[in-house]
């Protein structure tokens, strides 16, 4: 069956620091993937996406993520979080033609 | 105004009645969503539509129902809301024919926070 596994529940980095967040996908091809971030009381914002190509996808608000079909894993990095990047982030896949797949999320905390 | 809106944004009600979370969108898309969000479950898909004539179950749609009353509008409805449909419900809309170097992907609306008590 085709799945999108977030490892991590909870990330606590501090301000400054680097952040990479896990994600890997389970599908027969490789899916679209998308990250979205979703701020406390607020709906999802698309942060990037990987439809072929470039295996390094470039994000709004300073993310980025890199495709590697031979671990089947779609990270979302950035190189130094502000406090402001305390949320809750997705990681998502669909095979074309079909419904968009969540996994259940990585909750970031930022340490002053 | 939102490409999606979802109504209403709140929403209290009791066990056994019925209720009814409403979408529409102006993006033009065919494609429209409903998810719902619990803490550590992340999103879970309940139904989905294609096109006006096409309904589909998700994971997770007993107890819930749809209709598709035109291309930009897709309600959810709860015949017999029961606590555990206590939850934030996402309404989301994609269009597959755009440029995939483009504007592909999903839109979604700001969401309905229930509550069944």
């Amino acid at each position: 069956a085709q799945s999108v596994t977030q490892p991590d529940i909870h990330i606590t980095v501090s301000e400054g620091a680097s952040l990479e967040l896990r994600c890997n996908y389970s599908y027969g091809a490789t899916p679209y993937l998308f990250w979205y971030v979703q701020s406390p009381g607020q709906g999802l914002q698309l942060l990037l996406k990987y439809f072929s190509g470039d295996t390094l996808v470039q994000g709004i608000k300073g993310f980025e993520a890199e495709f590697k079909r031979s671990q089947s894993s779609f990270n979302l990095r950035k190189p130094s979080v502000h406090w402001s990047d305390a949320a809750e982030y997705f990681c998502a896949g669909e095979n074309r033609d079909d419904k968009i797949i969540f996994g259940k999320g990585t909750r970031l905390h930022i340490l002053p | 105004d939102a490409d999606v809106t979802q109504t209403p944004r709140n929403r209290i009600t009791k066990t056994g009645k019925r209720i009814m979370l409403e979408c529409s969108q102006t993006k033009g898309h065919d494609r429209m969503y409903w998810y719902r969000q619990d803490p550590g479950l992340g999103l879970r898909l309940i139904y989905y539509s294609f096109d006006v004539k096409d309904i589909n179950k998700g994971e997770i749609s007993d107890g819930y129902s749809v209709s598709r009353q035109a291309q930009a509008k897709f309600s959810l409805s709860l015949e017999s809301a029961i606590p555990n449909q206590t939850a934030l419900y996402f309404c989301a809309t994609s269009d597959p024919s755009t440029d995939e170097a483009g504007n592909y992907g999903y839109t979604f609306g700001s969401g309905t926070r229930l509550t069944v008590v």
